[in-house]
């Protein structure tokens, strides 16, 4: 089983619909969860971090992590074609400093 | 520009030749991280270092590759002899210490490309 796992995609949804990624993980000690877009040929710019159960909203965005579940979302409202994009999701085990990323889901909004 | 500086951008090498890869943090973070990014595959850590110090290189290969992070001046990851196989991305990443600081921040990455 991997480490960090994310439905490939691609995932397409409509301009201003709400785009839903999903994430999963297998070490239950992770402790800190981010959220990156990556667009094809640029590199990871770090859109959300969450690190308690809950939801955290950041304007358009929202981050939910569910620990038990060992499971972590991002909701992106009011999509956009500029949010099309490969999104990462990276979990941090405690006392380790290093990220494991997951493969990424290719999101297309269509406009 | 205050955010994580690569360079070069683009480097291209013969098979067997040597690359030096070279990071500089965020202003204000003292932790750097290298990562690869093989062409469609994920991220892949490969080793964490502060000032004169590496703290886990639990994802370097274990010949040909090393990095230093040296009290003065950038991060340097060194591949030695390359081979085709090591043509991917290689990203920094830095943070600080604690609190939202230890969120990581990427610079643009550096491009190799063996020939």
């Amino acid at each position: 089983q991997k480490e960090v796992e994310q439905n490939s995609g691609p995932l397409s949804v409509p301009e201003g619909a709400i785009a839903s990624l999903n994430c999963t993980y297998s070490d239950r000690v992770s402790q800190s969860f981010f959220w990156y877009r990556q667009y094809s040929g640029k590199s990871p710019e770090l859109i959300m971090s969450i690190y308690s159960n809950g939801d955290k909203e950041d304007g358009r965005f929202t981050a939910q992590l569910n620990k038990a579940s060992q499971y972590v979302s991002l909701l992106i409202r009011d999509s956009q074609p500029s949010d099309s994009a490969t999104y990462l999701c990276a979990v941090q085990i405690q006392g380790a400093q290093k990220l494991v990323f997951g493969q990424g889901t290719r999101l297309t909004i269509n406009p | 520009n205050a955010g994580v500086m690569q360079n070069p951008r683009h480097l291209v090498r013969r098979r067997g030749q040597e690359a030096r890869l070279r990071c500089s943090p965020m202003k204000g973070h003292s932790h750097v991280y290298w990562y690869r990014q093989l062409p469609e595959e994920g991220l892949k850590f490969m080793v964490y270092l502060q000032k004169e110090n590496i703290i886990d290189e639990s994802g370097m290969p274990k010949e040909r590759f090393s990095a230093e992070f040296p009290k003065e001046g950038p991060s340097i990851l060194r591949i030695q002899q390359v081979v085709r196989g090591d043509s991917a991305a290689y990203f920094c990443a830095s943070s600080g210490t604690s609190g939202r600081t230890r969120e990581q921040y990427f610079g643009p990455g550096t491009r190799l490309t063996v020939t």
